[in-house]
């Protein structure tokens, strides 16, 4: 079965410029989840989108925006790129949004997108 | 206070020795506990979940819960060059609303031949 997928793998931009990057979850799998990763740091939460519609945000500037599509894939969008948003940006998928204790919510990860803001 | 707290290593162990990661978290309330392993340049793998105090194995690996000390550890045992990388310690908040994973910085494994 086919994982996460994302796209683009790499990407570069300039200062103040607009970036969507995209990600399909593993089949059967409704919640995506995004993630900003800085090296030397562990991911950071950015949004968790279920069903189509968010049900968790991460301590980010409005700057950073998302959607779910009916086939459950994902974009993530950033405007006016700042050079501190340069990391790399993980999608994960689970089967549901959350069920305590239960393995239906763990989160499998993309390969990522490497962003470097110029 | 952090929520979740790994040393930064690097651990250095040689071949064939047990490697012991260790993490702690501050959410009492947390019922989800994971351990990805993350190569150089890449993604996150999901490798270990445990959700109840004790231990779980799965080969190589035995991960060991205790919410009364808020404490979460991974044990590789025979540790090969593979197992180098660095290892993710991640909690689930659990709150109902949504499924926040809280990452700590991650613990960097080098395993020597």
């Amino acid at each position: 079965d086919a994982g996460v997928t994302q796209s683009p793998t790499h990407l570069i931009k300039t200062r103040g410029q607009h970036v969507t990057l995209r990600c399909s979850p593993i089949s059967g799998h409704k919640s995506v989840s995004w993630y900003q990763q800085v090296l030397g740091q562990g991911p950071q939460f950015i949004f968790q989108y279920y069903e189509k519609e968010e049900r968790g945000r991460g301590n980010f500037p409005d700057r950073f925006s998302a959607r779910q599509f009916p086939n459950y894939s994902s974009e993530l969008n950033v405007n006016a790129l700042l050079l501190g948003d340069s990391a790399l940006y993980l999608c994960a998928s689970s089967l549901v949004l959350y069920r305590g204790g239960f393995k239906d919510n763990e989160q499998f990860f993309g390969p990522g997108t490497r962003l470097t803001v110029l | 206070q952090k929520e979740v707290e790994q040393n930064s290593g690097p651990l250095s162990v040689p071949e064939g020795a047990i490697a012991s990661l260790n993490c702690t978290y501050s959410d009492r309330v947390s019922q989800s506990f994971f351990w990805y392993r993350q190569y150089s340049g890449k993604s996150p793998e999901l490798i270990m979940s445990i959700y109840s105090n004790g231990d779980k194995e799965d080969g190589r690996f035995t991960a060991q819960l205790n919410k009364a000390s808020q404490y979460v550890s991974l044990l590789i045992r025979d540790s090969q060059p593979s197992d180098s990388a660095t290892y993710l310690c991640a909690v689930n908040r659990g709150d109902s609303g949504y499924s926040t994973l809280t990452f700590g910085k991650g613990t960097m494994l080098l395993v020597s031949p």
